[in-house]
């Protein structure tokens, strides 16, 4: 499967707890993205890549999120000090941006990781 | 800011109803409009575009015209099948910085066979 990947599916931890996703975008794709989807909400966008540099932060991403993407490949997202309102589905989507920022609009997403803090 | 409002759901048809999921749009600028579609079980995935006003986008028999008059992105289909039966989400990007998505609220279609 050559789609985009993210691991673990779900995550059930305790409140005060660490807890690190991790994505695996379509091995081509330079852009990637974090979103976070609450039940029967929309997903909304949390952060983005170009290859290794992270461009943009949406300020629901607090002090306790930090994203990386190191080698521009994959990605992880960590939330340090996890909060019951951390509970959420963690999306992540890749695409190819050209030269000029040429490209369809098309996002890929993967499954999601879905959190629980108890 | 920019925004997406979609009709709230869920929605339940008959197999062959004709389909119509409302979704208008607040933005700046001149936005691209999405539609995504979420089956159970799977990731989201585009179903269909329109870059600019008058655009009409079409898959898997699925259309929405971009009317800027009406700020509107209007998904309809002429005839649903049960394997239509997913949660449908309209989406804006207005290419500033980011190729960033704001999605409305989504809504969950069931087609009863």
């Amino acid at each position: 499967d050559t789609g985009v990947s993210q691991n673990p599916r779900h995550k059930i931890t305790k409140r005060g707890q660490n807890v690190t996703f991790r994505c695996d975008p379509i091995s081509e794709h330079n852009r990637l993205y974090w979103y976070r989807q609450t039940l029967g909400q929309g997903p909304e966008f949390l952060t983005y890549f170009q290859n290794e540099a992270q461009l943009e932060k949406s300020r629901l991403l607090s002090d306790r999120f930090s994203a990386e993407r190191p080698k521009g490949s994959f990605s992880t997202l960590e939330i340090q000090r996890t909060e019951q309102g951390d509970s959420a589905m963690y999306l992540c989507a890749s695409s190819l941006v050209g030269a000029g920022g040429s490209n369809t609009g098309e996002l890929f997403f993967g499954e999601g990781s879905r959190l629980t803090v108890l | 800011g920019n925004s997406v409002t979609q009709m709230e759901g869920p929605v339940t048809l008959s197999e062959e109803a004709f389909l119509t999921i409302n979704c208008t749009y607040t933005a700046t600028g001149y936005p691209s409009l999405f539609w995504y579609v979420q089956y159970p079980g799977e990731g989201l995935q585009l179903l269909l575009k329109a870059t600019k006003a008058d655009d009409k986008g079409s898959n898997k028999g699925f259309e929405a015209t971009y009317r800027k008059e009406t700020t509107s992105f209007h998904l309809e289909k002429g005839s649903v099948q049960v394997s239509d039966s997913a949660v449908y989400f309209c989406a804006l990007s207005t290419y500033q910085g980011a190729q960033k998505l704001v999605f409305g609220q989504g809504t969950r279609l069931t087609i009863n066979p």
